[in-house]
C-alpha cells in the first residue's frame, strides 16, 4: 500500500526557535497533502491543505505566518513551526492523496513536538 | 458545518465482538472511513465504504452504513488484545479531499 513518512518522529526545541517537519510520499506522487494537529486524547484537527506548486489553504483559526507550509514537489511537503512556544507542543500528522490512492488519505506516523 | 460524533470508550472481553458506532451530519458524504491509531503512532486505514453501499465486510471487520439515519458502525469479530486502540470514524464530502474526523473511540480489550 501507499507509504507516507515523516521526519523527524520527535523533536524537542527551545521556545522561540523554528522547527521544520517533513512529509514524504514514498511510493506515489501526492498532489495534495494535509497537515493535522492532534492534542492528547483528542481527534485530529485539520490545519491546512497543501497542493503541489501552489499556496496552502489554511483552516479558520490557523495562523499561516506561524505554520509555514511548502509543497515544492509531488513527494514532499514541509511544515515549519516558526518561533515555537510551549502551546505549540503537539502531535503533528501529515497525510497524502495521490494518483495511486484516489479514494483515501494515507497518513504519516506523526511527529511529536515538545517546546520547552 | 459538518460534524462526526462517536462514543469515547468501549470495553469488551477478548473473543467477543466489538461494535463502534458513529453518526455524521453531511448528507453529501461520498466516502466513510474507519481508521485505527495505536499509542504514539499515526492513523492506519482499516476500511472504507462508499456512500451508495449498505455493508462491507473485510475479514473480521464489518461496516454497516445507514444513510437515512447517517449512522455508520464498525464491527470487529473475535476481538483480540491487539485490537486495543483508538478508532476514528471519518467522512469525506463531495467538495474535494477534505475529511472530517470524529473524536475517536478508545477500545479496551480485556484478556
Amino acid at each position: 500500500g501507499a507509504v507516507v513518512s515523516q521526519h523527524p518522529s520527535w523533536v524537542i526545541c527551545k521556545s522561540g526557535t523554528s522547527v521544520k517537519i517533513e512529509c514524504r510520499s514514498l511510493d506515489f506522487q501526492a498532489t495534495t497533502m494535509f497537515w493535522y494537529r492532534q492534542f492528547p486524547k483528542q481527534s485530529l484537527m485539520l490545519m491546512a491543505t497543501s497542493n503541489e506548486g501552489s499556496k496552502a489553504t489554511y483552516e479558520q483559526g490557523v495562523e499561516k505566518d506561524k505554520f509555514l507550509i511548502n509543497h515544492a514537489s509531488l513527494t514532499l511537503s514541509t511544515l515549519t513551526v516558526t518561533s515555537a512556544h510551549p502551546e505549540d507542543s503537539s502531535f503533528y500528522i501529515c497525510s497524502a492523496h495521490g494518483q495511486g490512492a484516489p479514494d483515501t488519505q494515507y497518513f504519516g506516523p506523526g511527529t511529536r513536538l515538545t517546546v520547552l | 458545518g459538518e460534524d462526526v460524533e462517536q462514543s469515547l470508550f468501549l470495553s469488551v472481553r477478548e473473543g467477543d465482538s466489538s461494535v463502534i458506532n458513529c453518526t455524521y451530519t453531511d448528507s453529501s458524504s461520498t466516502y466513510l472511513y474507519w481508521y485505527k491509531q495505536e499509542p504514539g503512532a499515526g492513523l492506519q486505514l482499516l476500511t472504507y465504504i462508499f456512500s451508495n453501499m449498505d455493508m462491507k465486510q473485510d475479514q473480521r471487520l464489518t461496516v454497516l452504513l445507514n444513510k437515512k439515519d447517517k449512522h455508520l458502525s464498525l464491527r470487529i469479530a473475535d476481538t483480540q488484545t491487539g485490537d486495543s486502540a483508538i478508532y476514528f470514524c471519518a467522512e469525506r464530502g463531495t467538495g474535494g479531499f477534505k475529511t472530517i474526523f470524529g473524536a475517536g473511540t478508545r477500545l479496551f480489550v480485556k484478556a
